[in-house]
């Protein structure tokens, strides 16, 4: 059983649509990160959410965390080419201090 | 300073083999942590470190997989008596402080297992 759940899975998409992509689990967090990975790189970190029904944005990147911090959002607006990518969204686990689980990932590809 | 480096990069080894992948953390972090990554999903936790202690180990899979870190830097992840099960994407992160939720980790590129 998956502690993040995200949705979806794959994501093919042209230059210039929007797109969301969903985090979920029955969880409650204190934070949540967004990591985006390309291939053959390590996980690169885009934001921290830390309270319930905060927004961050990050130039095209709009990230929300849930009310009950359960759940997140990452939405793209104008997705370009460079937007390709794993998006993995991660959290410390709520019951140890050092386990940080990471989502099951939402593979996007954008073509031009 | 340069950011965290593994090596190698890319390991080939026959089943039953000893596999031994490093990690070189950037200096002066306190925290290192190992990911086991299959093709197209997130990392999984293995195991994690504050300095030279290991803190948490539970996400080892089996008492084949071996981390240390004697000195408080560099990492060693060991597999012994390699499966093919254990082909993945060995991922390292370092973070500079202990293990609370809001620190970054930074992520080497990996050592990308095979095992035939």
């Amino acid at each position: 059983t998956q502690l993040l759940e995200q949705s979806p899975q794959f994501l093919s998409i042209q230059e210039g649509e929007n797109l969301t992509v969903y985090c979920n689990s029955s969880s409650v967090f204190s934070s949540l990160q967004w990591y985006r990975q390309e291939p053959g790189e390590g996980p690169v970190l885009l934001v921290t959410v830390v309270t319930g029904g905060e927004v961050k944005k990050l130039k095209r990147l709009t990230f929300q965390f849930g009310d009950a911090r359960k759940d997140s959002s990452l939405h793209i607006t104008a997705a370009q080419p460079g937007d390709t990518g794993l998006y993995l969204c991660a959290a410390m686990s709520p019951n140890t201090g050092n386990q940080f689980y990471f989502g099951t990932g939402t593979s996007l590809t954008v073509i031009p | 300073g340069a950011g965290v480096s593994q090596s190698p990069r890319y390991k080939v080894a026959k089943r039953g083999q000893d596999v031994a992948l490093r990690c070189d953390p950037i200096s002066g972090h306190v925290s290192l942590f190992w990911y086991q990554q299959a093709l197209g999903q997130g990392p999984e936790f293995l195991t994690y470190f504050q300095n030279e202690a290991q803190l948490d180990k539970s996400g080892l899979p089996s008492d084949r997989f071996f981390a240390e870190r004697p000195e408080g830097s560099v990492s060693t992840l060991k597999i012994q008596r390699t499966q093919q099960e254990d082909s993945a994407v060995y991922l390292c992160a370092s973070s500079p402080t202990g293990g609370a939720p809001k620190n970054i980790q930074y992520f080497g590129a990996g050592t990308r297992l095979s095992v035939l």
